[in-house]
């Protein structure tokens, strides 16, 4: 079946460190890949998605290419802030006979000053 | 736009009472989803309506567990009756059918039962 498959965390880094959050999926068809925010106390939001194979979504500094071969989509920052501290969740959206969205377990993002 | 809106934000009931949570999608939005979040499941889909209508309920724990989306513009998510287990954070979204991949989320009702 369908799934999402992302690093565990927390994960713990300096200010201006570079961040890498793994993400692997499995899908029929041709999905479409997310990644979602959540700050403290709030709902997900949408970071930045790829629709198609070799896409990059970007944003905010953030940035993940959707590999086909590797069935990835790997989160990164060259230097992450304090205030990127949150959850982090992949997501796969698919249309196979209805729609449906896949989350991630999430992966929490420490940031120290 | 003012975003998904949910109420209450904070929910605090004993344990065999009815809670009825609210959420109102962005207009012009025709799919509603219902998740709930806990730390050990982390985020769970319950059920999702396209143009009011339910599809997919499948998510939905067990009998005391139900949604209704009566018009465009409201939905509800009722337990009865709640349950300690139930404790958790229920987050309301939406999406445009014909861009459903992208979803927007409200800002949750923490519910404790105790």
């Amino acid at each position: 079946g369908d799934s999402v498959t992302q690093m565990e965390g927390p994960v713990t880094l300096s200010e201006e460190a570079f961040l890498t959050i793994n993400c692997t999926y499995t899908a029929t068809g041709y999905p479409s890949l997310f990644w979602y925010v959540q700050y403290p106390g709030e709902g997900l939001q949408l970071l930045l998605k790829a629709t198609k194979a070799d896409d990059k979504g970007s944003n905010k500094g953030f940035e993940a290419t959707y590999r086909k071969e590797t069935t990835s989509f790997h989160l990164e920052k060259g230097s992450v802030q304090v205030s990127d501290s949150a959850v982090y969740f992949c997501a796969l959206w698919v249309n196979t006979g209805g729609f449906k969205t896949i989350f991630g377990a999430g992966t929490r993002l420490f940031v120290k000053a | 736009d003012a975003g998904v809106i949910q109420s209450p934000r904070h929910e605090v009931t004993e344990m065999g009472q009815e809670v009825t949570l609210r959420c109102k999608p962005i207009s012009g939005h025709n799919s509603l989803f219902w998740y709930r979040q806990t730390m050990m499941r982390g985020l769970e889909l319950l059920i999702y309506f396209n143009n009011n209508v339910p599809i997919d309920d499948s998510g939905m724990p067990e009998d005391r567990f139900s949604a209704k989306m009566p018009n465009a513009s409201f939905s509800t998510l009722k337990i009865q009756p709640s349950e300690p287990r139930d404790s958790a954070v229920y987050f309301c979204a939406s999406s445009l059918t014909r861009d459903a991949n992208e979803q927007y989320f409200g800002p949750g009702t923490r519910l404790t039962v105790t």
